[in-house]
């Protein structure tokens, strides 16, 4: 099972910053939180992930609480492109689950003009 | 950045034949890679980790047989749907990724068809 709670879907006007939180009360201290998208018929695409520490790239910005129980990442200016379905994944770590990674239902983010 | 490429992108063929998915790590060496399956409208769900010159491992539910995965090279590996039937009809799609804590970068899918 996912290890992570997102909301369903969520709404964003183009132009302006996507704030897409996630839950993950249980992760462990080893663990890192990573973010996906998916467009429509397309493979998964990376977007970030972090352990601790904010973390920022050209895509997106990774928000992780002080206590690691939840993120939030953040689309500085949304474009109708980042329409899509967006997934927060605890990645396992150690043994034979290594580089595992457990997919939930994400959150469906769509863009308006 | 990394890449990498699936092959073919679609596939239509009649119940019964058997079907090779190619999955290929473009710029890196992979000793990892996975396999996943996603149905309309669901998520993605692993159906197994394929280790290079070793066996796959299989997630629970995943039939071994139909299902043949072989990790010659670090480059490259295949996913064979043995005997298909129409509901194995779904869109696969493979991801590597190079040793340590990096990101699995994922292909572009198959979607197979079973008629």
């Amino acid at each position: 099972d996912a290890k992570t709670t997102q909301p369903t879907s969520m709404d964003c006007a183009e132009g302006r910053a996507a704030n897409l939180p996630c839950n993950h009360s249980t992760i462990s201290g080893n663990e890192y939180v990573y973010w996906y998208r998916q467009i429509h018929s397309q493979g998964p695409q990376y977007i970030i992930h972090g352990l601790k520490n904010n973390e920022t790239n050209e895509m997106a910005s990774l928000i992780i609480t002080e206590d690691r129980k939840s993120s939030t990442l953040i689309l500085p200016h949304a474009t109708l492109r980042d329409t899509a379905v967006y997934y927060c994944i605890v990645r396992e770590d150690g043994g034979t689950s290594y580089g595992k990674l457990t997919f939930g239902q994400g959150t469906i983010l769509t863009v308006h003009p | 950045g990394a890449v990498v490429s699936q092959h073919p992108s679609w596939v239509i063929c009649k119940s019964g034949t058997s079907v090779k998915i190619e999955c290929r790590s473009l710029d890196f060496q992979a000793t990892t890679m996975f396999w996943y399956r996603q149905f309309p409208k669901q998520s993605l769900m692993l159906m197994a980790t394929s280790n290079e010159g070793s066996k796959a491992t299989y997630e629970q539910g995943v039939e071994k047989d139909k299902f043949l995965i072989n990790h010659a090279s670090l480059t490259l590996s295949t996913l064979t749907v043995t005997s298909a039937h129409p509901e194995d009809s779904s869109f696969y799609i493979c991801s590597a990724s190079r040793p340590g804590n990096q990101p699995q970068h994922f292909g572009d899918g198959t979607r197979l068809s079973i008629l």
